[in-house]
């Protein structure tokens, strides 16, 4: 079984200043881990995925995020907001073999003041 | 690449129509697609896995008489919202992947806004 914990449902930041967006999982198997980003009334941008390879791993728009597995942790950031990542931030699971089905975080909404 | 359209992104209804919702996969063939639904500031739930040539498999809890799925062709699968109500409001995401490529993340469509009324 699987399943992921956004530990935030709402993450206030500066423009300009770091974001972190924390996500644990439990997993059975070795899985694959991505955040998706979700805009207002829009579908779901790929990120950033992890699929055992390097644990540092670096998405669009400068963000990244680091897989540990001691911690089952994956927690997404980026060194400095803007105003256009304001959105919704979904952390994913999935086993790492076969047609699975996806296991979505409850989200984190990023809002970013100027 | 792996480009996922979806249509239409929004429709309004009234209360006892149907609604037929498309997904289609542009430059890949897709064997698996996904149908999601997601409420007001709310994560996604998966509501079926859509397979070509055969039914669908639906989550525990979504009715299959009220959300028929068809998936005839390796680049379409379409969500009939049936007789719908006021309470079928919301949106809806279908995704799909290469096959091959499921390490590589879903492609999901931009959504349909349905509004029941």
């Amino acid at each position: 079984a699987q399943s992921v914990t956004q530990l935030d449902s709402h993450v206030s930041v500066s423009e300009g200043t770091p974001v972190l967006l924390r996500c644990n999982y439990s997993s059975s198997y070795s899985p694959s881990l991505f955040w998706y980003v979700q805009h207002p009334n829009k579908g779901l941008q790929l990120l950033l995925k992890y699929t055992s390879a390097a644990t540092l791993v670096k998405g669009i728009n400068g963000f990244e995020a680091e897989f540990k597995k001691s911690e089952t942790s994956f927690h997404l950031t980026k060194p400095s907001a803007h105003m256009s990542d304001a959105a919704e931030y979904f952390c994913v699971v999935s086993p790492n073999t076969g047609f699975q089905k996806l296991v979505f975080g409850t989200g984190t909404r990023l809002l970013v003041s100027p | 690449g792996a480009v996922v359209s979806q249509h239409p992104s929004w429709v309004i209804c009234k209360s006892g129509t149907s609604v037929k919702i498309e997904c289609r996969s542009l430059d890949f063939q897709a064997t698996t697609m996904f149908w999601y639904r997601q409420f007001p500031k709310q994560s996604l739930m998966l509501m079926a896995t859509s397979n070509e040539g055969s039914k669908a498999t639906y989550e525990q809890g979504v009715e299959k008489d009220k959300f028929l799925i068809n998936h005839a062709s390796l680049t379409l699968s379409t969500l009939t919202v049936t007789s719908a109500h006021p309470e079928d409001s919301s949106f809806y995401i279908c995704s799909a992947t290469p096959p091959g490529r499921i390490n590589y993340g879903y492609t999901f469509g931009s959504g349909t806004r349905l509004t029941v009324v």
